[in-house]
């Protein structure tokens, strides 16, 4: 059964500190996702990929958040600096083709104190 | 604007009593609509596809593009039916636009 890996699984750091969270698309996959997750929020498209290429970022914040494929079994998501306001389940996501739904990481769950 | 709306945050129902979890939506072209389950601290699973008229777990959903909705039912729920349920759709860029999820909660 083909999973998205994603590292860490939780992360503690403090504010100022930079924080990359690694995803590993499933084989063969070719569109991947960063989600956010919050209580107050609940899920936020934060940016993806298509063929490691990004597609839309907008819902990033761009003065600390970046999103980068460096290659096809790899996609990262840093923060830098962070804040407490980061605090949030972060998930990975990847698909391909249509009529397909995306398959999930396990998510990292960031807390920056 | 493209919008998927899941008007309500909790569901609670008995064990064995039907189930059924809003979504409507909001898209300009032909619609594609999933169901996503998340189980506590866990991550999200694909439940159903519109397109393949599928019933996964006693789960169905049917798209009603007249009442542009894709509610999720289940005749008979169950315990371990408890968890969020995210409505999604995804657009013609292929984005996943995900509605707020409900909770449903199923008492013994």
């Amino acid at each position: 059964d083909a999973r998205v890996t994603q590292t860490p699984r939780h992360k503690v750091t403090e504010m100022g500190q930079e924080v990359t969270m690694r995803c590993q698309p499933i084989l063969g996959h070719n569109t991947v996702f960063w989600y956010r997750q919050t209580m107050m929020q609940g899920l936020e498209l934060l940016a993806y990929f298509r063929n490691r290429a990004p597609l839309d970022d907008s819902g990033m914040p761009k003065d600390r958040f970046s999103a980068e494929m460096p290659d096809a079994t790899l996609a990262t998501l840093k923060i830098q600096p962070s804040e407490p306001r980061d605090s949030a389940v972060y998930f990975c996501a990847s698909g391909s083709g249509q009529n397909y739904g995306y398959t999930f990481g396990s998510g990292t769950r960031l807390t920056v104190v | 604007a493209q919008r998927v709306t899941q008007p309500e945050k909790l569901l609670s129902v008995f064990k064995g009593a039907p189930v059924e979890l809003k979504c409507n939506y909001s898209y300009s072209g032909s619609p594609e609509l999933f169901w996503y389950v998340q189980y506590s601290r866990q991550r999200l699973q694909l439940l159903l596809r519109h397109i393949s008229r599928e019933s996964i777990k006693g789960f169905t959903a049917d798209l009603n593009k007249g009442e542009t909705s894709f509610h999720l039912k289940k005749p008979f729920a169950q315990e371990e039916d408890s968890a969020m349920y995210y409505c999604a759709l995804r657009d013609n860029t292929d984005k996943l636009i995900f509605g707020t999820g409900t909770r449903l909660q199923v008492f013994p």
